[in-house]
């Protein structure tokens, strides 16, 4: 059975940084593209980033040089290292797996982990 | 990457069908037939319930259908049920540099 679980969320004073983890069971992280997506209370899903099978990865403009993913194949765990963080990141955040390679369809998630970033 | 376009709410009675549109661009919905859509419940995770504009993943009920017209997507749900009630997103590829773009999301009330 495919399991994600996030941990790593809180309360995180602005500028700050932060890293959150994705424990994976049931299958192989390094095999599948990862995601991270994040909802702002109150507010729509927003795509943060991505991992390929191959390594590469893309970020959303509003995080770029300042969240980086990467996961760690021997622990199954992806990961996403938010640093310099802002208000406009408090949100819970999912990571999340596709239903069958590249459909872009995000078919597992996570419970999700609360970010909140205020002084 | 400017967001996927959806009505901020719609709304249908037990037994209805209701449609769910999701307007993009020729960048990403009309580009490429990667389009999903998502049910979500409050304080829950979103739920996949179409990928690839019609594809429907295992256990996911046949009252849901998914279709694509030029840059336009479409969620139908038929046979509305109260449980139908949630907040819904649609999703597309959008090309390599920034691959993922979600639409605002849709409140759908089952009166």
């Amino acid at each position: 059975e495919v399991q994600l679980v996030e941990s790593g969320g809180g309360l995180i004073q602005p500028g700050g940084s932060l890293r959150l983890s994705c424990a994976a069971s049931g299958f192989t992280v390094s095999s599948n593209y990862m995601s991270w997506v994040r909802q702002a209370p109150g507010k729509g899903l927003e795509w943060v980033s991505v991992i390929y099978s191959g390594g590469s990865t893309y970020y959303a403009d509003s995080v770029k040089g300042r969240f980086t993913i990467s996961r760690d194949n021997s622990k199954n765990t992806l990961y996403l290292q938010m640093n310099s963080l802002r208000a406009e990141d408090t949100a819970v955040y999912y990571c999340a797996r596709d239903v069958v390679g590249y459909s872009y369809g995000l078919g597992y998630w996570g419970q999700g982990t609360l970010v909140t970033v205020s002084s | 990457q400017s967001a996927l376009t959806q009505p901020a709410s719609v709304s249908g009675s037990p037994g209805q069908s209701i449609t769910i549109s999701c307007t993009g661009t020729s960048s990403d919905v009309g580009s490429y037939n990667l389009v999903s859509w998502y049910q979500q419940h409050p304080g829950k995770a979103p739920k996949l319930m179409i990928y690839e504009v019609s594809k429907r993943p295992s256990g996911v009920s046949n009252r849901f259908s998914g279709s694509k017209s030029g840059n336009t997507a479409s969620l139908t749900i038929s046979g509305l049920q109260a449980e139908d009630e949630a907040d819904y997103y649609c999703c597309s590829y959008a090309g390599s540099s920034t691959p993922v773009v979600f639409g605002g999301g849709t409140k759908l009330t089952v009166l």
